[in-house]
């Protein structure tokens, strides 16, 4: 049984595209997150939700607005989709309270052309 | 300067080897300390964490934190082939933001 799981799991785009990403977890936990990872495999927090409502929200531009239909689901839609968003983004979930202990998706594989 | 810094590698060692990992840090807020195993095209795994200096043992692996020196090492005993991989630490503040360092790809030669 996958526990954190994400589609799609390759995206190949071209600039100036809208595209979604979504996440689904079914530990039962109450907080998730959505990490980019670039080519150098440097992995860098962009949002967490804790039960549907934003309590991280890095340096991102607004292009990416995450969603959480309910606390299974933390989706992420971009928008005007640019060469630099090429990159692996990775959900992650955990108890609340408990950052310390995530659990990783498999990764979505951006590719903007 | 980043904040935690991680030798990228490649480390190459022959199994059965004794394998360090190590990151320093520059934040002395840090309390958390975690180090996650990742596969190629694979999500990061969690192996250890750890919030004390010290050392912490699980299985084959010890992690070990030195909070004065800003220093924290994962050792690896009798490493193994399905060893390798990328191996990221990880560290968080009263924020609970986790902070990465960029990784160290271990590869362990049959």
């Amino acid at each position: 049984d996958t526990a954190v799981s994400q589609t799609p799991k390759y995206l190949v785009t071209q600039m100036g595209n809208d595209k979604s990403i979504k996440c689904e977890q079914n530990l039962g936990h109450d907080t998730m997150y959505w990490y980019k990872q670039d080519s150098k495999k440097f992995l860098k927090i962009m949002f967490s939700y804790n039960n549907k409502e934003l309590i991280i929200n890095e340096t991102v531009p607004n292009r990416f607005s995450p969603k959480s239909p309910d606390k299974a689901h933390l989706n992420l839609h971009i928008n005007s989709l640019e060469l630099g968003d090429s990159a692996v983004y990775f959900c992650a979930s955990s108890q609340v309270g408990r950052a310390d202990t995530q659990y990783f998706g498999p990764g979505t594989r951006l590719t903007v052309l | 300067q980043k904040e935690v810094e991680q030798d990228p590698g490649p480390l190459s060692v022959p199994e059965g080897a004794i394998v360090s990992l190590n990151c320093t840090y520059s934040n002395s807020a840090f309390q958390y300390f975690m180090w996650y195993r990742q596969y190629s095209r694979k999500g990061p795994e969690l192996l250890m964490y750890t919030y004390s200096s010290g050392n912490k043992e699980d299985g084959r692996f010890t992690a070990q934190v030195d909070k004065s020196s800003k220093y924290i090492s994962l050792f690896i005993r009798d490493s193994q082939p399905s060893d390798s991989a990328t191996y990221l630490c990880a560290m968080m503040d009263s924020s609970y933001k986790l902070i990465f360092g960029s990784g160290t790809r271990l590869l362990v030669r049959p």
